[in-house]
């Protein structure tokens, strides 16, 4: 597997909390993706990260590449209920996105 | 208006029975992926195909046919369905692996249970 995890990973937060969700990959990778998976939808892109990219910022969102531990990180500044959401990583190999487990964030009012 | 449509959205099919998925794409885009997603899984790679008349095979192919008559249509066929097929199955969109990435586009998903 590209990733070390294999089941989905579970975090739940109170509403104003900052998140951090960590995803490690195995093989090279020029960029690391992260998308969101609202409950009965497909999967949607919220940023997208680079090889020469060690941080990117998007609103409330922040994501890390760090190519030497081969490991990303996105950060949620003050979660919102509307952040309730499953989050995954993926990586480019062979043109083909890999993807992670994912995490099930839930946000308590 | 959404830019990848799946039908049907739900299906009960019968063991050893047909069943064909569908996949329209507005976005006009060359490449077209199949997922299927299991409770508490992330997604796994089904087929692909890069342009009309192309189709490859992904992951975990065993089970599964896949048709790209147009550039706009995707299709996952089980020709003899087996309950380990029940999953939610995800078509995607994205455009040709120029430069460093892009971007997939998903459609809503077809929940498929076979009994």
């Amino acid at each position: 597997s590209q990733w070390g995890e294999e089941n989905l990973q579970a975090l739940s937060i109170q509403e104003g909390e900052d998140v951090t969700m960590n995803c490690s990959y195995k093989t090279y990778t020029t960029v690391v993706h992260w998308y969101r998976q609202d409950s009965g939808r497909g999967p949607a892109l919220i940023i997208l990260i680079r090889s020469n990219e060690r941080e990117k910022r998007s609103g409330r969102l922040r994501a890390t590449l760090d190519t030497s531990s081969q490991s990303s990180s996105l950060s949620i500044t003050a979660a919102q209920c509307e952040d309730t959401a499953v989050y995954f990583c993926a990586t480019d190999s062979n043109y083909q996105l890999i993807w992670g487990s994912g995490t099930k964030l839930i946000i308590k009012p | 208006e959404a830019a990848v449509t799946q039908s049907p959205r739900n299906k009960v099919a019968v063991t050893g029975g047909k069943v064909t998925l569908s996949c329209n794409q507005t976005n006009n885009h060359n490449n077209m992926y199949w997922y299927r997603q299991d409770t508490g899984h992330g997604l796994r790679l089904i087929h692909y195909s890069y342009g009309a008349g192309s189709t490859e095979k992904g992951d975990i192919p065993d089970g599964y046919k896949a048709s790209r008559p147009s550039q706009e249509n995707f299709s996952l066929i089980l020709e003899l369905a087996t309950p380990s097929q029940t999953s939610v199955y995800f078509c995607a969109s994205g455009g040709d692996w120029g430069g460093n990435s892009y971007e997939q586009y998903f459609g809503p998903g077809t929940r498929l249970t076979v009994l």
